[in-house]
């Protein structure tokens, strides 16, 4: 079974400020990796994917795979108490691109402090 | 919008009872996925269908949790004789790329 470890948190971090969120999972053969925000109530949303080494950008956002020491992170730049919410972790369950369903992470509760 | 809607968002039922939740994807994904959410924790994946057959089903899953896409389309989780440790969210997703999930039917068994 898979692991996919996050830090649970709270994370405080002041508006404006850049807010790094981690993590780490088992295996070696997977090659796609999601980042998911879920508001309080609500249902996860994907936010960004990222699937080669290095970093990928996406307005705000940066996510940064290095797959050698299975480690994905997300930075979330110029924070907005909007960015409150909890940030899962997910990988593909059976490896791949994760056509077979995702293994996801207990989440980290991040708070934008203004 | 991922285009999946679920049916009912909230359900409250005694112990004992049997209960069913609805999918709906608007166009026709291919795959569908149910997961479970409780407190705390991320979502965990119970089922998933690629067109009208059930490819997996989790080893988490008991004997009392059945799933079904008869026609490709829609899909139905029934969970019979429910239990106070299956109150939790009951999360459907299709391949939009990657799941892209609905709001989920919140389950309380009391």
């Amino acid at each position: 079974q898979k692991e996919v470890e996050q830090n649970s948190g709270p994370l405080s971090v002041p508006e404006g400020a850049i807010a790094s969120l981690n993590c780490t999972y088992s295996d070696r053969v997977s090659q796609s990796f999601f980042w998911y925000r879920q508001y309080s109530g609500k249902s996860p949303e994907l936010i960004m994917s990222i699937y080669s080494n290095g970093d990928k950008e996406d307005g705000r956002f940066t996510a940064q795979l290095n797959k050698a020491s299975q480690y994905v992170s997300l930075l979330i730049r110029d924070s907005q108490p909007s960015d409150s919410a909890t940030y899962l972790c997910a990988v593909p369950r059976l490896g791949g691109g994760g056509a077979d369903g995702l293994t996801f992470g207990k989440g980290t509760h991040l708070i934008i402090q203004p | 919008d991922t285009g999946v809607s679920q049916d009912p968002r909230h359900k409250i039922t005694k112990r004992g009872q049997n209960v069913t939740f609805r999918c709906d994807p608007i166009s026709e994904h291919n795959r569908l996925y149910w997961y479970r959410q409780t407190l705390g924790q991320g979502p965990e994946f119970l089922t998933y269908f690629q067109n009208e057959a059930q490819l997996e089903k989790s080893r988490l899953l008991s004997d009392r949790f059945s799933a079904e896409r008869p026609k490709g389309s829609f899909s139905t989780l029934e969970i019979q004789r429910t239990e106070q440790g299956d109150s939790a969210m009951y999360l459907c997703a299709t391949e939009t790329g990657t799941p892209g999930f609905g709001p989920g039917t919140r389950l309380t068994v009391t």
